[in-house]
């Protein structure tokens, strides 16, 4: 079965601090991989997602993610943190476009 | 309309009732998808259409649940017999296919049953 692990429940960083957000996956193929972002009362946004070729793959809001398969593992990175960065975060696989397995989510408050 | 449009918002509802969500998609997209995202969880998979048919309905989590599309655009989410179990945000999202085109969710409908 496909399953998701985000270790981080809540992260706390400083504005121009970096960040990054770990997202341990399992599954019995070669995955489709999202990272998503929720803000309070606002709907899931995409923020990238990696199909095949380059394991680097760039997003929106200047965040990037590294898809490592030895280490199962597509963490979320950005090197500067904005406090409009402050929301939830989920990590999500899946064999296709829409039957993803989300994790658990990690929450970001951002201090100024 | 410009996003993907939830109706009820909010709704609270006795145990026992019977409840229906409305989702509204992005016109043009032929698919969509419901998940339920409970309190501290990650949104879960329920049922996904293509067209009007219901591609994928393995998420549904018992026949209490049911949903439909008749013309291929609103999809309606129905609960019947409603436990408090069934309290949670329902999302809907759409896309353009159900390939890999990128999925828009919508706000979400939050169900409280008391």
């Amino acid at each position: 079965a496909q399953s998701v692990t985000q270790p981080d429940i809540h992260i706390t960083v400083s504005e121009g601090a970096s960040l990054e957000l770990r997202c341990n996956y399992s599954y019995g193929a070669t995955p489709y991989l999202f990272w998503y972002v929720q803000s309070p009362g606002q709907g899931l946004q995409l923020l990238l997602k990696y199909f095949s070729g380059d394991t680097l793959v760039q997003g929106i809001k200047g965040f990037e993610a590294e898809f490592k398969r030895s280490q199962s593992s597509f963490n979320l990175r950005k090197p500067s943190v904005h406090w409009s960065d402050a929301a939830e975060y989920f990590c999500a696989v899946g064999g296709s476009n829409y039957k993803l397995t989300f994790g658990k989510g990690t929450l970001l408050t951002v201090n100024p | 309309g410009a996003g993907v449009s939830q109706t009820p918002s909010n709704k609270v509802t006795e145990k026992g009732k019977y409840v229906e969500l409305r989702c509204d998609p992005i016109s043009g997209h032929t698919a969509l998808y419901w998940y339920r995202q409970s309190l501290g969880q990650g949104p879960e998979f329920l049922i996904y259409f293509q067209g009007t048919g219901a591609a994928d309905d393995s998420g549904l989590p018992n026949d209490r649940f049911f949903a439909v599309r008749p013309e291929g655009s609103v999809s309606t989410l129905k609960i019947q017999r409603t436990e408090r179990g069934d309290s949670a945000v329902y999302l809907c999202a759409s896309s353009a296919s159900g390939g890999t085109g990128e999925l828009f969710f919508g706000e979400g409908s939050r169900l409280t049953v008391l």
